[in-house]
């Protein structure tokens, strides 16, 4: 069963407006992690931001936040005020425990374009 | 502070031949992982290591790719012989494990350029 649902492959952006790019994820843990990387077309995976599951407050970072909803699964990453260099592939992951180990489980992405 | 390192950034190689990658983590960082990203997917596990110990390595395919990482550092990922199917980006990242409460809590992993492979 997929665990991290983004339901976007491709989305468009005029420059200088807002975004929200989707994400929903199954877990039965209580504790976990939701990130978001973002990947240009260089191929680098750029970590952006995070949120814990036991995180009372949205996570912020710069033009970056992300608004967490735990009681329907949902971690949408929110872009304000886009620039052209936005423009790359962006990847939801959870944290999942597995055993003592702990691994990223990815969704399969979405694409953003701004236009200028 | 640097961030990870890998080469190289290019490879085109010809099936059945080998091809080793190299990667060196964000300096403290214990945990070390390689990932396999093919075109339109999200990136695979191939292998994480806690300082130079396996911790998983459940997805990569022992019959023809293997890694190592010396004195818990730097890490070579290898094919052979490589096939088609191999071609993709290949993505080194690192996590620090320690006594940070942030670090700990979040285990972020950051990564570095990746190697674009192309098996001919």
């Amino acid at each position: 069963a997929q665990k991290i649902t983004q339901t976007q492959p491709g989305m468009f952006v005029q420059e200088k407006e807002a975004v929200t790019l989707d994400c929903t994820y199954d877990t039965s843990d209580q504790s976990y992690g939701l990130f978001w990387y973002k990947q240009p077309s260089s191929g680098e995976m750029i970590f952006l931001i995070y949120q814990g599951s036991y995180d009372e407050q949205n996570a912020t970072e710069g033009r970056y936040s992300l608004n967490f909803q735990k009681a329907r699964k949902s971690a949408n990453l929110v872009i304000s005020a886009s620039q052209l260099g936005d423009s790359a592939m962006y990847f939801c992951a959870m944290r999942e425990r597995a055993g003592n180990n702990r691994k990223l489980i990815w969704g399969l992405g979405t694409s953003l374009a701004v236009n200028p | 502070e640097a961030g990870v390192a890998q080469s190289p950034r290019y490879k085109i190689i010809e099936k059945r031949q080998s091809v080793a990658f190299w990667c060196n983590p964000i300096s403290g960082h214990a945990t070390l992982y390689w990932y396999q990203q093919i075109l339109g997917q999200g990136p695979k596990l191939l292998i994480q290591f806690q300082n130079n110990g396996v911790v998983d390595d459940s997805q990569l395919p022992k019959d023809r790719f293997s890694a190592e990482r010396l004195k818990g550092v730097d890490s070579t990922l290898k094919i052979q012989p490589a096939k088609l199917e191999d071609s993709a980006v290949y993505l080194c990242a690192s996590s620090y494990t320690g006594t940070s409460r942030v670090q700990r809590r979040t285990d972020t992993q950051y990564f570095g350029p990746g190697t674009r492979l192309t098996v001919l």
